[in-house]
């Protein structure tokens, strides 16, 4: 199906695991987002990705990783979850252009015991 | 620096009630981007308008509307004879030319509609 897609949908984990969320967009998109949501806050940009293999920090890029080596898919690894990662996160993509909005995947609950 | 500010954190309206929500931005740039998001409780974000600088004109789509005033940095969002499914959390966000693969999202208000 067309759109965007994460997996896994839920994860718990153990402190210190590395974990990794992945992202797969249908569209071509050039750009691709990474945030987490928590209570409070809204939504923080972890990491984002203008094109493959282009990559930048977003405002809470502590203890992540992320590659892009297809278009089309963009992973978050969490080399060693810690508590304070416990949250849901959201793979977006966007046109051409970064000031167009963002397509959001449907999220991933991850939890870190 | 991109800051948006969503004052209201909650609200509950009854059914048919009009609401709006208020979003306050605050930027350095002179081109920029706001947004509106919904998250309703199945979670997914749905995009709703994208409104530009230049354009300070009003938006009505069906039940809902745009308020864009530069003069207040304000792009308030309008329901209008509110009804159960509008019940959600809605993000207003931010990019900004210098910035503009960024968005800057508010915190978010969480409206509840009473039937």
């Amino acid at each position: 199906d067309a759109g965007i897609t994460q997996s896994p949908r839920y994860k718990i984990t153990e402190t210190g695991r590395q974990v990794t969320l992945m992202c797969h967009q249908t569209w071509s998109h050039s750009y691709m987002f990474w945030y987490r949501q928590d209570l409070g806050h809204g939504l923080r940009l972890i990491y984002y990705s203008a094109a493959a293999d282009i990559t930048d920090k977003g405002e809470v890029p502590d203890g992540y990783v992320v590659s892009r080596s297809k278009t089309e898919n963009f992973p978050l690894t969490l080399e060693s979850a810690t508590r304070s990662q416990t949250s849901v996160y959201f793979c977006a993509s966007s046109g051409l252009a970064g000031y167009n909005e963002q397509f959001f995947g449907p999220g991933t609950r991850l939890t870190v015991l | 620096a991109q800051k948006v500010t969503q004052a209201q954190t909650e609200i509950s309206v009854v059914e048919k009630e009009d609401v709006t929500l208020d979003c306050v931005y605050e930027t350095r740039d002179t081109t920029y981007y706001l947004f509106w998001y919904k998250q309703p409780p199945s979670g997914e974000l749905v995009f709703l308008i994208r409104r530009n600088s230049f354009d300070e004109q009003n938006e009505i789509s069906g039940r809902y509307s745009w308020n864009f005033q530069k003069s207040t940095s304000s792009f308030n969002f309008t329901i209008t004879a509110s009804q159960v499914v509008d019940s959600a959390v809605y993000f207003c966000a931010l990019s900004g030319f210098e910035t503009g693969n960024q968005f800057y999202f508010g915190t978010g208000t969480s409206l509840t509609v009473i039937p």
